[in-house]
């Protein structure tokens, strides 16, 4: 199947500082990504979709201010947490939009785990 | 509200038994239905998707469509102890933003 790489897998930082977590398109060139953050014990939750050469949409509730997208070409998208604090520290998740050879659906990537002390 | 709706479990079977996993949605528009596997600690992965009314099988797996009665199960045969995971059922309703909608998942554990 289709496959997405996220960069880095884990990272532990200090409160107040900023974070770039990286989504990459491996074999396939993906318009659409879509950012997600897991809670332990709990579901998905949809952050944002990320549409290349435009304006990521957010979901309601999610500040667009703190956790920056950008995605600038077919294979990658990058979410910056701004000024992370505790409450930040979460499991992300990507997703690329596949088409052509692969099946029309979301792939996701490996996830990066974020603590925030 | 799209709402996708799972027994969130945790469903128990013996190893060789057939897990039976359902899965009900609200937006009657929905055309694309998916179903995922995360083992704990790791990310969503793909296991089958289904269109059409009716059955769709790939190995031990079988997923189920009824559409008119809004409802998706994953039927998995043979249940081996490594199927033990959270299964997430998730739509895709008409329209250009391709987003999905995911259930809370279903957590299976196959007994040995």
């Amino acid at each position: 199947g289709a496959v997405v790489s996220q960069h880095p897998s884990w990272v532990i930082c200090k409160s107040g500082t900023s974070v770039k977590i990286e989504c990459r398109s491996l074999d396939f060139q993906a318009t659409t990504m879509f950012w997600y953050r897991q809670f332990p014990k709990q579901s998905l939750m949809l952050m944002a979709t990320s549409n290349e050469g435009s304006k990521a949409t957010y979901e309601q509730g999610v500040e667009k201010d703190k956790f920056l997208i950008n995605h600038a070409s077919l294979t990658l998208s990058t979410l910056t947490v701004t000024s992370a604090h505790p409450e930040d520290s979460s499991f992300y998740i990507c997703s690329a939009r596949a088409l052509g050879l692969y099946q029309e659906t979301q792939y996701f990537g490996p996830g990066t785990r974020l603590l925030v002390l | 509200q799209k709402e996708v709706e799972q027994n969130s479990g945790p469903l128990s079977v013996p190893e060789g038994a057939i897990a039976s996993l359902n899965c009900t949605y609200s937006d009657r528009g929905s055309q694309s239905f998916f179903w995922y596997r995360q083992y704990s600690g790791k990310s969503p992965e793909l296991i089958m998707f289904i269109y059409s009314n009716g059955d769709k099988e790939d190995g031990r797996f079988t997923a189920q469509l009824n559409k008119a009665s809004q409802y998706v199960s994953l039927l998995i045969r043979d249940s081996q102890p490594s199927d033990s995971a959270t299964y997430l059922c998730a739509v895709m309703s008409g329209g250009s933003n391709y987003k999905l909608t995911f259930g809370k998942g279903t957590l299976l554990t196959v007994n040995p």
